[in-house]
């Protein structure tokens, strides 16, 4: 199994909205990643995860909460967005390891805040 | 910081033909990875290819091939006899140190369409 999987695939949320994307694998990675893509543009990281605990933080707005609850789960809670945070979110990972080890993604949830 | 560039917004090329992708970066670093990721239509980013900056072969898949050029920090990616399916959003990405929880910086990609 070398998916990663993302859900749900599209969400469209308003302004005052709570919601949450989730994103699973099974491959034992210890890593996962939260990145943002606007359109025609690359993937930004947000947040890493590395054996559980939050490792990397980019500077980002507190209305998004990032969640690993455990080994196989990652979750981005949304709360209060802006128009402008509308973009396709990814969740990547990867091991833990010396050595070369790359980034598996998900498809993607693709967020409209209207 | 490192920086990732990318020159090429867009490239077509026939189908059957080769094609070369450029891509240079900037590091300060000894030690790291360099990754050609390939996003179709369909969103999933997808590995390509990948080589380690201490080894001097350069790295080839079946089709794929770089020319890693270390010194000039050049690192461009080779399709050949290229397919429909080659039709994608094309990043180069860079990641440093040994460890796989490191952040991967991407350069702003090139749209490559293969015409039938």
């Amino acid at each position: 199994d070398t998916e990663v999987t993302q859900t749900p695939k599209h969400l469209v949320m308003g302004m005052t909205n709570k919601k949450s994307l989730k994103c699973e694998q099974h491959m034992g990675h210890r890593a996962m990643y939260w990145y943002k893509q606007k359109a025609k543009k690359p993937p930004e990281l947000m947040f890493v995860y590395s054996y559980e605990k939050l490792s990397i933080n980019e500077s980002v707005p507190s209305r998004f909460s990032p969640e690993c609850p455990n080994s196989s789960l990652l979750n981005l809670h949304l709360h209060a967005l802006q128009p402008e945070d509308s973009a396709l979110y990814l969740c990547a990972s990867s091991q833990v390891d010396l050595g070369v080890t790359e980034a598996f993604f998900g498809q993607g949830t693709r967020l409209t805040v209207v | 910081a490192q920086t990732v560039t990318q020159s090429q917004p867009e490239m077509s090329v026939q189908e059957a033909e080769t094609v070369t992708l450029s891509c240079t970066y900037d590091t300060s670093e000894n030690n790291y990875y360099l990754f050609w990721y390939k996003q179709p239509p369909s969103r999933q980013m997808i590995l390509v290819i990948r080589q380690e900056a201490y080894k001097q072969q350069n790295a080839t898949e079946n089709r794929f091939s770089v020319n890693f050029q270390k010194a000039a920090k050049s690192f461009s990616l080779k399709i050949s006899d290229s397919q429909l399916g080659d039709t994608a959003m094309y990043f180069c990405a860079f990641r440093k140190s040994n460890f796989g929880n490191e952040k991967l910086t991407f350069g702003t990609g090139t749209r490559l369409t293969i015409i039938p």
